[in-house]
């Protein structure tokens, strides 16, 4: 059984541009969490995805914004970008929808210069 | 914010069980507390959650006192892998459907030989 992968690993982007990260859950799971990870930071809740619908949103700009698909994978977009969103993106699913536990991916390095 | 309050650091004998505590005295009556460790910026990886009784799993045990308002994570016999970031976090309900997990500092545990 595959566990959540995201995608790419690492990322490097200037200041101004867009950025989309990947995320695919793990089999079976059918809701999708982002968070955002600081340098010696906690990770910060983003939103969460549930029937290809935003279930739930932190306390986020409205250029952070997400997309789940069909097959429970989800897309983390980021317009406008600032040099405070350099940070490791974390995606987690979770098997039985949105009150169950949720497992994390690897995390996405990003870099705004 | 965070809900729960840990010890910035903590440090542990290989071999020896390792006790973790958490404060998390806001916390209402329907919300659970889980624990989470994250090893060198990976993703976390869960250990274990409660409501109310005492849990216990392959990885760690959980005790949580009866007012709820603190528990303590305990790894019954450390090893040098267990070195990580502890996360006490309380899972919050938002928008009355999905759930995030809200994120502390951690206690950074270091095991030694």
């Amino acid at each position: 059984e595959t566990g959540v992968t995201q995608s790419p690993t690492h990322l490097i982007k200037t200041r101004g541009q867009q950025v989309t990260l990947r995320c695919s859950s793990q089999s079976g799971h059918n809701t999708v969490s982002w968070y955002q990870q600081a340098l010696g930071q906690g990770p910060q809740f983003i939103f969460q995805y549930y029937r290809e619908e935003e279930n739930g949103r932190g306390n986020f700009p409205p250029r952070f914004s997400g997309l789940q698909f069909p097959n429970y994978s989800s897309e983390l977009n980021v317009n406008a970008l600032e040099l405070d969103d350099s940070a490791l993106y974390l995606c987690a699913s979770s098997p039985y929808g949105t009150t169950d536990t949720q497992y994390f991916g690897p995390g996405t390095r990003l870099t705004v210069l | 914010d965070a809900k729960t309050t840990q010890p910035t650091s903590m440090d542990c004998a290989e071999g020896r069980a390792a006790n973790l505590p958490c404060n998390h005295s806001t916390i209402s009556g329907n919300e659970y507390v889980y624990w989470y460790r994250q090893i060198h910026s990976q993703g976390p990886q869960y250990i274990i959650h409660g409501l109310k009784n005492n849990e216990t799993n392959e990885m760690a045990s959980l005790i949580i006192t009866e007012d709820r308002k603190s528990s303590t994570l305990i790894l019954p016999h450390a090893t040098l892998r267990d070195t990580a970031v502890y996360y006490c976090i309380v899972r919050v309900l938002i928008n009355q459907a999905g759930t995030a997990l809200i994120f502390g500092k951690g206690t950074t545990l270091s095991v030694s030989s």
